[in-house]
């Protein structure tokens, strides 16, 4: 069963930093381009990063760029997202998801993790 | 910066059709994907490249994408369709970015 388990979302003051972890599991993940798309409270989702295959391509929204940084570890079949230098608007959830074709689409989500920015 | 225009809310009785649109200039020239989000849920595809449904979709879901409009169709609205739906596409005026709608709440009356 192809399966991504989100974690390390938590309780930051502004100005802190974060680091979310994705675990993949049930597919070849070196074989596929990775996303992680947000969702604030009450609000829509919001694109936030992708990752090619072996991390050599990074694109993100240009509210997060020169802030967060997302890698991989493809022998640990791991997703990450490093948060730092957090505002209260980056409080949301936060889902990684399995890129299918690049351009493409978002075919199997984790349930996310919960980021609250606030002091 | 590519925008996309969904309507907040759309309403259907039970059995009836629901058509949800995802409005974009030329997004016909563009893939169009769905995602449907159920309260304390995470996204699930529910349509792919305009009109293809992924396995484990009912065929009540399909999906069309022309000039300045794509639809998200459900045939036979069912109470367990009553979600949050999304449309995507890819931006490539710089880089290639994703962009999703505003969303749609749709309500089974």
């Amino acid at each position: 069963e192809v399966q991504l388990v989100e974690s390390g979302g938590g309780l930051v003051q502004p100005g802190g930093s974060l680091r979310l972890s994705c675990a993949a599991s049930g597919f070849t993940f070196s074989s596929y381009w990775m996303s992680w798309v947000r969702q604030a409270p009450g609000k829509g989702l919001e694109w936030v990063a992708n990752i090619k295959q072996d991390g050599s391509e990074k694109y993100y929204v240009d509210s997060v760029k020169g802030r967060f940084t997302i890698s991989r570890d493809n022998a640990k079949n791991s997703l990450y997202l490093q948060m730092n230098s957090l505002r209260a608007e980056d409080t949301a959830v936060y889902y990684c998801a399995i890129l299918t074709g690049y351009p493409g689409y978002m075919d199997v989500w984790g349930k996310g993790t919960t980021v609250t920015v606030s002091s | 910066s590519y925008v996309l225009t969904q309507p907040p809310s759309v309403s259907v009785a039970p059995g009836k059709t629901a058509r949800i649109t995802c409005g974009g200039n030329n997004i016909g020239s563009k893939s169009v994907h769905w995602y449907q989000q159920k309260p304390g849920q995470a996204p699930v595809l529910v349509i792919y490249y305009d009109s293809d449904r992924p396995s484990g979709i009912p065929e009540r879901f399909s999906g069309s994408n022309s000039g300045n409009t794509a639809t998200l169709t459900i045939s036979r609205v069912e109470a367990g369709d009553e979600a949050d739906y999304y449309c995507q596409v890819w931006d490539s005026s710089s880089d290639l970015y994703v962009v999703f709608g505003g969303g749609t709440k749709l309500t089974v009356l």
